[in-house]
Order: C-alpha cells, then sequence, then structure tokens
C-alpha cells in the first residue's frame, strides 16, 4: 500500500540556515511525490513534484527536493531559511489505481524559522 | 487561469442542523474534485472524491455527502450536524493523468456548537 511518513512533527531553524524537512514513503511501482505548504487558516499551496528524471527537483520560493529511490526519501530543502517560511508542510503521493488523481498525504511537518 | 472558490469562508452552526458547502472551480473543464477535512491545524482527511458529473466516491463513512451537479461544481452537505464534523474543509481539483498535482481552494471554516 502506498504511504508516507514526515518523521518530524516540527522542525526548527535560525533564519539564513540551510532547512530540511524530511520524507520518506512507500509505493509499489513508479513513485509520484509532491511537496505543500500551509499557512495559517489558508488552503495547501503546491511547491513541487517528482514524477520522474532529475532527482533534484526545483520548485517555488526557492524550495527544492531530493528524491532518492535506495533511501526512498523526498526531502524538502532551501539553502537559506526565511521567517516567511514559517508554515506547515506536507509531503504526498498518488494512490495507487486509474486517473482519479488521489494523493496520500503525510500528517504533516511545522517548519519554525526564527529571526 | 484556473481559480477554485469555496464559500462560505467560516461558519458556526448548531448541532443537528443541516450544513452545505460549496465549491466551484473555473477555467478547466472535467477536473476530478476533491473534498478533505482537515481537523486541529495538521493532517488532511480525504472524504468524497469526483471524477465526473454524478460521480461521488466516499473515502469514510459519516455524517456527510457530497454531489457534483455541474461539471465544476461540488457540494458537501450534512442533513444533521454533530459536534465532530467541526473543522477545516478544503476542496480541491486536478486534472486527469498520472502525476498530476491538485490545486487547493481557500477552505471554509466550520464549528459546530
Amino acid at each position: 500500500a502506498q504511504s508516507v511518513a514526515q518523521p518530524e512533527d516540527q522542525v526548527n531553524v535560525a533564519e539564513g540556515n540551510p532547512l530540511t524537512v524530511k520524507c520518506t514513503y512507500s509505493v509499489s511501482g513508479n513513485p509520484y511525490l509532491f511537496w505543500y505548504v500551509q499557512y495559517p487558516n489558508r488552503g495547501l499551496q503546491f511547491l513541487l513534484k517528482y514524477i520522474t528524471g532529475d532527482n533534484l527537483v526545483k520548485g517555488s520560493y526557492g524550495f527544492e527536493a531530493e528524491f532518492n529511490k535506495s533511501q526512498t526519501s523526498f526531502h524538502l530543502k532551501k539553502p537559506s531559511a526565511l521567517v516567511s517560511d514559517s508554515a506547515l508542510y506536507f509531503c504526498a503521493v498518488r494512490a495507487p489505481g486509474g486517473n482519479t488523481g488521489k494523493l496520500i498525504f503525510g500528517q504533516g511537518t511545522t517548519l519554525q524559522v526564527k529571526p | 487561469s484556473q481559480t477554485i472558490h469555496q464559500w462560505p469562508a467560516t461558519l458556526v452552526q448548531p448541532v443537528g442542523s443541516p450544513l452545505s458547502l460549496e465549491c466551484t472551480v473555473e477555467g478547466t473543464s472535467n477536473p476530478n474534485l476533491y473534498w478533505y477535512r482537515q481537523a486541529a491545524g495538521r493532517g488532511l482527511q480525504l472524504l468524497f472524491y469526483s471524477v465526473g458529473i454524478g460521480q461521488i466516491s466516499s473515502e469514510v463513512p459519516q455524517n456527510l455527502s457530497a454531489s457534483r451537479p455541474q461539471d465544476r461544481q461540488f457540494i458537501l452537505s450534512s442533513k444533521k450536524l454533530l459536534l465532530s464534523d467541526s473543522g477545516f474543509y478544503l476542496c480541491a481539483w486536478s486534472v486527469s493523468g498520472r502525476g498530476m498535482q491538485q490545486y487547493f481552494g481557500p477552505g471554509t471554516r466550520l464549528t459546530v456548537t
């Protein structure tokens, strides 16, 4: 069964430092992986996705993610964190079966960037 | 460009009252549509999805129902609300096809009192 795990409830980082938000996945077949960000009382915003190709995927707001097949991971990264990056981050994997487009989401990781 | 709307933004309803939340998408045709609930600002629970008009799939048994009367309209309903129905309700859409991301609406905050 497809699943995704975000092992950290919260990540704290100082402004200007690099950040990593971890995600591991379990899929049968080719993984389609996604990252979203959610600000308080707002909908989720799409950041980036991995479908195929280059293992390093670049997305919005300077974020990137590295697909690692051997470690079944898809960690979100940013070289220099901003206070405005503080939000809730979700990793997701495409659910199996057909073209329903269903996604399976992790439980989310709160990123706190301190000035 | 495509946009997704949800209303109302905020709703306070008493236990036992009916519910109707509406979601509409503009700028695309035949989207896949989804309703999620997010409790306590955390994980997302997929409630319903639809791949076409009148086609609704329920993910979890519950006090809610969904309908899709038009191609780009998705409605979440309840005949009698429970306290446990409180939460943040999110609508999303995607185009058909593998690897396509979902786009989310702004959400509705429902408080059942």
